[in-house]
């Protein structure tokens, strides 16, 4: 089945440490996405990619880096300068537009279940 | 990119009623579309609606879409427990490539 895998579904890190949480996706989608949610919040853009080799800034990227090599990967790396890393966070990945009859638009993002990630 | 408030923040009701949800948005959308997050997991879409639509079903979903109001309604009818979710919007903006905002969603609980 087709879909995208977020891994680990938990992950801790200690103090001054960087670590790396895994997308992929095998929906042969373009556009790949990393966001964040705070408990009783909305999501809040992190990374965007729309294409292998180049990605923007979304909303709150201080503290967090990407890198697309790969259409079916977009690996988000939470590094030490992230004062407070403690989230849940989502990846999701989408076709990068569509048209139909002369409509042309977003398409719906798919989504992973996410990985937990806690200060030790 | 625009964030889409939700209203209510929480919604309590029992199995077999309807819910309703609201969305208000500021400028001009392209599209607007619904998820749903069970607890713990990744977001699900569940119906997008064009500028140019004012209704759209799918299943027990209806939607309705006001552009001279700027909001949307999302209508769950015969709920059951297996709804209770956070149910968010995302209005896309009409001025080419847009990426996805989200607000706090509402909450909907569905009692047996």
């Amino acid at each position: 089945d087709g879909g995208i895998t977020q891994s680990p579904k938990y992950l801790f890190r200690k103090e001054g440490q960087n670590v790396t949480l895994s997308c992929e996706q095998n929906l042969n989608h373009d556009a790949m996405y990393w966001y964040r949610q705070d408990p009783g919040q909305g999501l809040r853009l992190i990374y965007y990619s729309q294409i292998v080799n180049d990605f923007q800034k979304g909303d709150i990227a201080e503290g967090y880096s990407v890198s697309r090599e790969k259409k079916e990967s977009f690996p988000l790396t939470v590094t030490s300068a992230q004062k407070n890393p403690t989230a849940f966070y989502l990846c999701a990945s989408s076709i990068f537009m569509f048209e139909v009859s002369g409509y042309i638009g977003n398409q719906p993002q798919h989504f992973g279940d996410g990985t937990r990630l806690s200060i030790l | 990119s625009q964030q889409g408030e939700e209203d209510p923040q929480a919604l309590s009701i029992q199995e077999g009623e309807n819910a309703t949800m609201n969305c208000s948005y500021k400028t001009s959308i392209n599209n607007l579309q619904w998820y749903r997050q069970n607890s713990g997991r990744g977001l699900v879409h569940l119906i997008l609606i064009r500028s140019n639509e004012r209704e759209k079903h799918s299943g027990r979903l209806r939607v309705t879409l006001d552009t001279s109001k700027k909001s949307s309604s999302l209508l769950i009818t015969a709920s059951r427990a297996a709804d209770t979710a956070s149910y968010f919007c995302a209005p896309i903006e009409d001025s080419g490539y847009s990426t996805l905002t989200f607000g706090k969603g509402t909450m909907l609980l569905v009692s047996p």
